[in-house]
C-alpha cells in the first residue's frame, strides 16, 4: 500500500522567508500527486496538482511543487511567504489508472509571524 | 457554482448512538469520497463511490461503519453503536470521475462523549 510522509510537522517563519515543505511518496508505479491547504477555519482546497508533464507545477498564490521521480518527492515552495499563508498543508497521492482514493500525509502546519 | 456540502456540520452523540452524516456532492460529479481526520493526524480513507459501481469499502474501519449513495446523488454515512475513538472530523469529496482532482466538503465533526 502506498504512504506518504511530510517530515515538516510544525514550520514557523517570518513573513517574505521562503518556505520548502517537503512530502516523500512510497509507491512503485505511476501516481497523481497533490498539495491541499486548509486555511483556519476553512475546508480543505486544493493548492496544486501533478498528473503528467512538466513535473515543476505552479498552483495557486504563488505556489509551486517539482515532482522528482528518483527521489519519490513533490516538495511544496513559495519564494515568500506572507501572514495569510498561514494553514495546514496536507500532500496526497493516489495511484494513476486504479481506484483514486488519495492517500494523505499527516500535514505540516505553517505558521508566518509579521 | 456550488461545492460539496455536509450536515451536520458539528454533532455531539452519546457513546452507543447511531449517527447519520450526509453529503451532497458537487451536481455531475460522479465520484464520491469519505474520509475521516483525527485530531492531529492525516486524512484517513473510508470509502468510495463511482457511478452505479460496487463501493471501495476497504477503508471502513469495522461493520459499525456503512455508506450508502443514490445514483450520483447524496450519500450518507451511517455509525453504529457510536465509541469515542469515532470522534473525528468527517470530509466528503467528489470529483467529476475517477482519478481526477477532488473537492473537499467542508466536514461534520463528530464528538462522542
Amino acid at each position: 500500500a502506498q504512504s506518504v510522509s511530510q517530515h515538516n510537522h510544525h514550520v514557523i517563519l517570518s513573513e517574505a522567508a521562503s518556505l520548502e515543505l517537503g512530502c516523500n511518496y512510497s509507491y512503485g508505479g505511476t501516481v497523481n500527486l497533490f498539495w491541499y491547504v486548509q486555511y483556519p477555519g476553512q475546508h480543505l482546497q486544493l493548492l496544486l496538482k501533478y498528473f503528467s508533464g512538466d513535473p515543476l507545477v505552479k498552483g495557486i498564490k504563488g505556489f509551486e511543487a517539482e515532482f522528482i521521480k528518483s527521489k519519490f518527492s513533490f516538495n511544496l515552495r513559495k519564494p515568500s511567504v506572507q501572514w495569510s499563508d498561514t494553514a495546514e498543508y496536507f500532500c496526497a497521492v493516489n495511484p494513476t489508472g486504479t481506484a483514486s482514493k488519495l492517500t494523505f500525509g499527516t500535514g505540516t502546519r505553517l505558521q508566518v509571524t509579521l | 457554482g456550488a461545492g460539496v456540502s455536509q450536515s451536520p456540520s458539528n454533532k455531539v452523540t452519546e457513546k452507543g448512538k447511531d449517527v447519520e452524516l450526509r453529503c451532497d456532492p458537487i451536481s455531475g460529479h460522479t465520484a464520491l469520497y469519505w474520509y475521516r481526520q483525527r485530531l492531529g493526524q492525516g486524512l484517513e480513507f473510508l470509502i468510495y463511490f463511482q457511478g452505479n459501481s460496487a463501493p471501495d469499502k476497504s477503508g471502513l474501519p469495522s461493520d459499525r461503519f456503512s455508506a450508502e449513495r443514490t445514483g450520483e446523488s447524496v450519500s450518507t454515512l451511517t455509525i453504529q453503536r457510536t465509541q469515542q475513538e469515532d470522534s473525528a472530523v468527517y470530509l466528503c469529496a467528489s470529483s467529476l470521475d475517477r482519478g481526477r482532482e477532488q473537492f473537499f466538503g467542508p466536514g461534520t465533526r463528530l464528538t462522542v462523549l
